[in-house]
């Protein structure tokens, strides 16, 4: 039960260096999402995608670019890294949503980055 | 405008004890889907309990409870007989389904500490 698989969990960047955090999921799940959680804010949508070639912005998209060339994989990737975009990152995914049922979101382990 | 509102940013319960949780929410729509997640020390993010917005009877899942009053937009999240493994940060999330991508709205958390 591998479930959603975030790679790496540590990382240390320098300002301005460029890194791609990696997610996937072995659960045929349409919908992939990237979070961003800082202490006092909850988690704050980065970008989301609702099937591979589908990729849209969440509440916080600036310095981040997302692909989804597979249902499987959702990698986000960090242009130009800023202290600013120190944080932990998750990466979900669930299924299509259906109105009224339980489309659970599942989570990945979650990346502690820091940018020096 | 914040969709998501918990208030309590620190809680402390006795053990054995029970407590509750406070969410409130902000939607215009009809058609909605409530979460709570637990997020322990070491980080990983645990789906507890689901509450549909048509659903007429309150959640229940084991020791948890979603206190649901729609016309208050009030998603409360009751713990009965704290232990000590409840110590952790809890969310409480919003699926809204007539948004585009229908992504989760994440509150700021509630720190709960399980005193023995």
């Amino acid at each position: 039960n591998a479930g959603v698989t975030q790679t790496p969990k540590f990382q240390v960047l320098k300002t301005g260096q460029s890194m791609t955090l990696q997610c996937a999921q072995d659960m045929n799940h349409e919908y992939m999402s990237w979070y961003r959680q800082d202490p006092g804010m909850g988690l704050r949508l980065i970008h989301y995608s609702v099937g591979a070639g589908i990729t849209d912005q969440g509440e916080v998209p600036n310095g981040y670019n997302v692909s989804r060339s597979t249902t499987e994989d959702f990698p986000l990737r960090l242009l130009s890294a800023a202290p600013s975009q120190t944080s932990v990152y998750f990466c979900a995914s669930r299924q299509t949503q259906l109105q009224g049922t339980n489309t659970e979101a599942f989570f990945g382990q979650g990346t502690r980055l820091t940018v020096v | 405008a914040q969709k998501i509102t918990q208030t309590q940013p620190g809680m402390f319960v006795q053990e054995k004890e029970a407590v509750t949780l406070d969410c409130t929410y902000d939607t215009s729509d009809q058609s909605y889907g409530l979460f709570w997640y637990k997020q322990p020390s070491s980080g990983e993010m645990i789906f507890l309990i689901y509450q549909g917005s048509y659903d007429e009877q309150n959640a229940t899942e084991g020791r948890y409870s979603l206190n649901f009053q729609k016309a208050r937009k009030s998603a409360n999240l009751v713990i009965s007989a704290s232990q000590l493994g409840d110590s952790a940060m809890y969310f409480c999330a919003m699926r809204d389904d007539l948004i585009t991508g229908n992504q989760f709205y994440f509150g700021t958390g509630t720190s709960l500490t399980v005193i023995p």
